[in-house]
């Protein structure tokens, strides 16, 4: 079945411990990007890849890394959270430009960070 | 730059009723627009999307929008809700920059459907 998967679901942590959102696509996809999902905001990008190896910054960047070693996985790690970026997270992959094509969005990720 | 407004974060509506979501857009391209769909505990799915042809799109789930550039909308409509309809629906639209395209989404609106 072609899907994104990502995990975990849930997280709970605590300020300052570093924490990784694992995030893969079966469907060979160039596209990957990071959304996180806050009431009354919408969707805003955090990181987008365009290829292996390639990524970019998105609106929302700061107190996120990102690495596309594989096509298939694109990981985003949180090298010291904080309250501020307790929210629902969203892996996402699209075969091309996003702008002509749909992405496929993972289940999304739960984070609370107390 | 490229924006969305989705105008009314939360609709209710009765089953069997119209379902009437809105979304204005701001661009200064010819715009590819979206409406993604999230059901509780769930990723967004999309419904449809317009790509500068028909300007009647036709989704998923019986849904439909249509594009009108005057007035820079392109509105989602259902002609009648389902109790299974109830989600939070997300209008988005591409932005060209940096030279790669991204979709920049609304606020959202949850539809809530009552017997």
């Amino acid at each position: 079945e072609a899907q994104v998967t990502q995990n975990p679901r849930y997280l709970i942590t605590v300020t300052g411990k570093k924490l990784t959102v694992t995030c893969s696509q079966n469907m060979n996809h160039e596209y990957m990007s990071w959304y996180r999902q806050d009431p009354g905001l919408g969707l805003r990008q955090i990181y987008y890849s365009m290829n292996v190896e390639v990524t970019d910054k998105g609106d929302v960047p700061e107190g996120y890394k990102v690495s596309r070693k594989e096509k298939r996985n694109f990981p985003l790690i949180l090298e010291s959270p904080s309250p501020n970026q307790t929210s629902l997270y969203f892996c996402a992959s699209s075969p091309r430009l996003a702008g002509v094509s749909e992405q496929f969005f993972g289940p999304g990720t739960r984070l609370t960070v107390l | 730059a490229q924006s969305v407004t989705q105008l009314g974060s939360h609709v209710s509506v009765s089953e069997g009723a119209l379902v009437l979501l809105r979304c204005n857009y701001s661009s200064s391209v010819p715009p590819y627009l979206f409406w993604y769909v999230q059901y509780p505990n769930q990723g967004l799915q999309l419904l449809l999307k317009y790509t500068s042809a028909a300007t009647l799109v036709k989704g998923i789930n019986g849904f439909e929008a249509e594009f009108k550039k005057s007035e820079t909308s392109f509105h989602l409509t259902k002609p009648s809700a389902h109790m299974s309809d109830a989600a939070e629906y997300f209008c988005a639209v591409t932005s060209f920059s940096g030279g790669y395209n991204k979709l920049i989404f609304g606020a959202g609106t949850r539809l809530a459907v009552h017997p």
